[in-house]
């Protein structure tokens, strides 16, 4: 079956520290691909995503390659802030009616 | 930006008795979506929902839940009789089906369910 797995938890980083959350999945075919967040006390809110292969979603500063011949779609920011953090969930999806494969999530601290 | 509603945002309970989750979609979407959360770990999925009947469910998702969608407004998740395992956060999302927003869920806020 669908599967993501995702690093580890919990990362805590400083202010401006350089970003990875690692995700791979196991899938048949050509999912697409995604990153949702959540807040402290909130929902899941879309963060990016990507359709196909070499495929690059970008939000917030936020930036991740959908990689066919490594499966792999990780998470990379450049400088975090306080405010980043959350947990990050990377996610499966086929089309039409077919739910999304979550990851565990990751939680994510930036400290100032 | 529309929005998901979820309703309520926090529901007590005793074990055994029956607990309605409500949620109101984006209007113009046609797929509807549970999911659930339980505290510290992985956001897993129950059902999905198409053309007024189940497309997809998951092993979760047995005998003690339903699905409905009652005035094409309204989706709700019935629990027929809690177990302290239910206790959970529950997600609705819901996905429109045209090409330019197509395989992306929006996510209401979610519902907390405490079984006591």
């Amino acid at each position: 079956g669908n599967s993501v797995t995702q690093m580890e938890g919990p990362v805590t980083l400083s202010e401006e520290a350089f970003l990875t959350i690692n995700c791979t999945y196991t899938a048949t075919g050509y999912p697409s691909l995604f990153w949702y967040v959540q807040y402290p006390g909130e929902g899941l809110q879309l963060l990016l995503k990507a359709t196909k292969a070499d495929d690059k979603g970008s939000n917030k500063g936020f930036e991740a390659t959908y990689r066919k011949e490594t499966t792999s779609f990780h998470l990379e920011k450049g400088s975090v802030q306080v405010s980043d953090s959350a947990v990050y969930f990377c996610a499966l999806k086929y089309g039409g009616a077919d739910g999304l494969t979550f990851g565990k999530g990751t939680h994510l601290i930036i400290q100032p | 930006e529309p929005e998901v509603t979820q309703t309520p945002s926090h529901q007590v309970t005793q074990m055994g008795q029956e607990v309605i989750l409500r949620c109101v979609p984006i209007s113009n979407h046609l797929y509807f979506y549970w999911y659930r959360q339980i505290l510290g770990q992985k956001v897993e999925f129950l059902v999905s929902f198409y053309n007024n009947e189940i497309s997809e469910k998951s092993e979760i998702f047995d005998d003690q839940f339903s699905v409905e969608r009652p005035d094409g407004s309204n989706f709700t998740l019935k629990i027929r009789s809690t177990k302290l395992e239910d206790s959970a956060m529950y997600f609705c999302a819901s996905q429109t089906g045209v090409s330019s927003g197509a395989n992306v869920l929006t996510f209401g806020a979610g519902s907390r369910l405490t079984v006591l």
